[in-house]
């Protein structure tokens, strides 16, 4: 089993939908939690962090994390074609040394 | 601020040829990393720093080496270049604490 868990996709939804990215990790002792967008030949940026059950907005997207179910999604509101693009899930590990584990990503494509 | 800095962008090196990819940030971030990301295989973590003088290997450390001997610096070496390391590298910083991570733009190296 995968540490981080992502379907590749690609996700494709219509402008102005509402875009819904899965996230499972396999760590119980997992605390924080990232979601990044990527676009194409360009560097992960970080766009969503969550450490406790429940939810967080910020504008348009949504994290939400489900720790008894190992689960983290995050939801894109009124969703842009701008808004195509790669989005990773991280997990940090376990240790005080920070590290980061990646899911895949998920391919997201918001047709006009 | 300029953040995390990669160079070169692209290089092109020939099987058995050796070079360092250069990282500086200037958050003075404790912890570094290097991560490559190949298509479709998410980003491995290959090595991490917790602070000058201290590194320690991620998940695919074979055929690299690094040293960290400030806090802004943090050069991966590749010695002995085989087209297995063809990839994207990508270097990270973060400060102390379950935060997220700052990428440098990454540099896209083949080996032929």
């Amino acid at each position: 089993q995968k540490e981080v868990e992502q379907n590749s996709g690609p996700l494709s939804v219509p402008e102005g939908a509402i875009a819904s990215l899965n996230c499972t990790y396999s760590d119980r002792v997992s605390q924080s939690f990232f979601w990044y967008r990527q676009y194409s030949g360009k560097s992960p940026e970080l766009i969503m962090s969550i450490y406790s059950n429940g939810d967080k907005e910020d504008g348009r997207f949504t994290a939400q994390l489900n720790k008894a179910s190992q689960y983290v999604s995050l939801l894109i509101r009124d969703s842009q074609p701008s808004d195509s693009a790669t989005y990773l899930c991280a997990v940090i590990g376990g240790g005080a040394t920070n590290k980061l584990i990646f899911g895949t990503g998920t391919l997201l494509a918001v047709q006009p | 601020n300029a953040g995390v800095t990669q160079t070169p962008k692209f290089r092109i090196l020939k099987i058995g040829q050796s070079m360092t990819l250069q990282c500086t940030q200037d958050m003075n971030h404790n912890y570094m990393y290097w991560y490559r990301q190949d298509p479709g295989m998410g980003l491995k973590l290959i090595y991490y720093s917790v602070g000058a003088g201290i590194t320690d290997k991620g998940e695919v450390p074979n055929g690299y080496n690094v040293s960290r001997s400030t806090t802004e610096d943090f050069p991966l070496r590749l010695e002995l270049a085989a087209p297995s390391q063809t990839s994207v590298y990508f270097c990270a910083s973060s400060p102390q604490g379950a935060k997220g991570y700052t990428f440098g733009s990454g540099t896209r190296l083949t080996v032929v």
